[in-house]
């Protein structure tokens, strides 16, 4: 079965540059959540996107952006970026079940 | 807000034996997650849990959900090396409006190891 897909697997970035990640759901599936994972902490919610439209907003710096585009793929933009930035970035999308498939996530390193 | 709290943290667990992982959370909630992460690795979809007394089983590994004391557990029943990861149970808060409603809280994972 098709699963979530994430570019680039892996990020190696300066400080203060700026990155996107992209994210493309099962097909079907009309909900995308974005979530980072520091070293050793439990995934933390950063936004969601339903239909396209922004649906909610967790802990995202105002330095990141993200959109959702008519082919219902993702894209985070991370602007000056920071060392604490350096995380796992993990895409989930859902569907009529609401179960969030995630994934395979984008090491972001942020030297 | 939502509050979400597994014990124990790690459990360290001999080949052939049960063990519980407990989770708590501190709203009312009608959707209760269970993912398995391996090292570096995506979160696995394990169980999802929908109302109060539901009870699902897959191998080992058997999860409840006790609505009214806001409880799951993930029982796992004769440990084999392999169920060694990473678990996280994550909750919906049932709270939450309109186009709110979905976004996960996790609890801080519990890092299991199975011992030969």
């Amino acid at each position: 079965a098709a699963g979530v897909i994430q570019s680039p697997r892996h990020l190696i970035k300066e400080k203060r540059e700026t990155a996107t990640l992209k994210c493309y759901p099962i097909p079907r599936h009309d909900t995308v959540y974005w979530y980072q994972q520091g070293p050793g902490q439990d995934p933390q919610f950063l936004i969601s996107f339903y239909e396209k439209m922004q649906s909610d907003k967790g802990s995202i710096p105002d330095r990141f952006s993200a959109q959702q585009f008519s082919d219902y793929h993702s894209e985070l933009n991370m602007s000056s970026l920071e060392l604490g930035d350096s995380a796992l970035y993990f895409c989930a999308s859902s569907g009529f079940t609401d179960t969030q498939y995630f994934g395979p996530g984008t090491r972001l390193t942020v030297l | 807000e939502l509050k979400v709290e597994q014990n124990p943290l790690f459990l360290s667990m001999q080949e052939g034996k049960n063990y519980t992982i407990y989770c708590n959370y501190s709203t009312t909630s009608d959707r209760l997650y269970w993912y398995r992460q391996d090292p570096g690795k995506s979160l696995e979809s394990l169980f999802v849990l929908l109302s109060n007394g539901a009870v699902k089983q897959e191998g080992r590994l058997m999860a409840s959900l006790d609505t009214k004391a806001r409880l799951s557990t993930l029982h796992i029943t004769a440990a084999v090396h392999d169920l060694s990861a990473t678990y996280f149970c994550a909750v919906v808060d049932a709270n939450a409006g309109g186009t709110s409603y979905g976004k996960l809280t996790f609890g801080q994972g519990t890092i299991l190891t199975v011992h030969p």
